[in-house]
């Protein structure tokens, strides 16, 4: 089982539409959870941080995050074709802090 | 806030030439540093992690003796890729965190060319 799973795609949706993304964990001791935009040939960008079970809304992004099922997810409302890029989820790895990616979910938003 | 600085972006060199990457955290103290290597098409692969004023912590399979990494001050980390040939080539990213559980922000990264 892979540390950080999340589903290839691509994750085609008109422009407008809300845009989700899974991902789960292995790790049940995670402590911090976060979702990265890479655009190609860039670096990636962090767009939410999330540490509690509940929802976590910034604009037109709310994370979700359940312990319990070891799950996260990002909504993106109002999908624009700028949203298109590669969505990282990551999660803090105790206790060497290091971050583990999930390998990302190709989002195509269509005009 | 929580702007790194990475630089130069791009470096094209002969084989057998040494290259430093500079990571520069602007507007806050970065107790560790990071260093990923990114192939095409592929995820992000961490290199190493790097305390100032301690010694860098490799994955496995990183050579330390080719990545060189000094972490001289809370705001500078730099990697030297000694003696570099076109498999090196690669983008590399750097990336910085305040402290434990907190995110990384990351570089913009530095594409490297070994012809």
């Amino acid at each position: 089982q892979k540390e950080v799973e999340q589903n290839s795609g691509p994750l085609s949706v008109p422009e407008g539409a809300i845009a989700s993304l899974n991902c789960t964990y292995s790790d049940r001791g995670s402590q911090s959870f976060f979702w990265y935009r890479q655009y190609s040939g860039k670096s990636p960008e962090l767009i939410m941080s999330i540490y509690s079970n509940g929802d976590k809304e910034d604009g037109r992004f709310t994370a979700q995050l359940n312990k319990a099922s070891q799950y996260v997810s990002l909504l993106i409302r109002d999908s624009q074709p700028s949203d298109s890029a590669t969505y990282l989820c990551a999660v803090i790895k105790v206790p060497r802090q290091k971050l583990v990616f999930g390998t990302g979910t190709r989002l195509l938003v269509s005009p | 806030g929580a702007v790194v600085s990475q630089h130069p972006s791009w470096v094209i060199c002969k084989s057998g030439t040494s290259v430093k990457i500079e990571c520069r955290s602007l507007d806050f103290q970065a107790t560790t540093m990071f260093w990923y290597r990114q192939f095409p098409k592929q995820s992000l692969m961490l290199m190493a992690t790097s305390n100032e004023g301690s010694k860098a912590t490799y994955e496995q399979g990183v050579e330390k003796d080719k990545f060189l990494i000094n972490h001289a001050s809370l705001t500078l980390s730099t990697l030297t890729v000694t003696s570099a040939h076109p498999e090196d080539s690669s983008f590399y990213i750097c990336s910085a965190s305040i402290g434990s559980n907190q995110p990384q922000h990351f570089g913009d990264g530095t594409r490297l060319s070994i012809l």
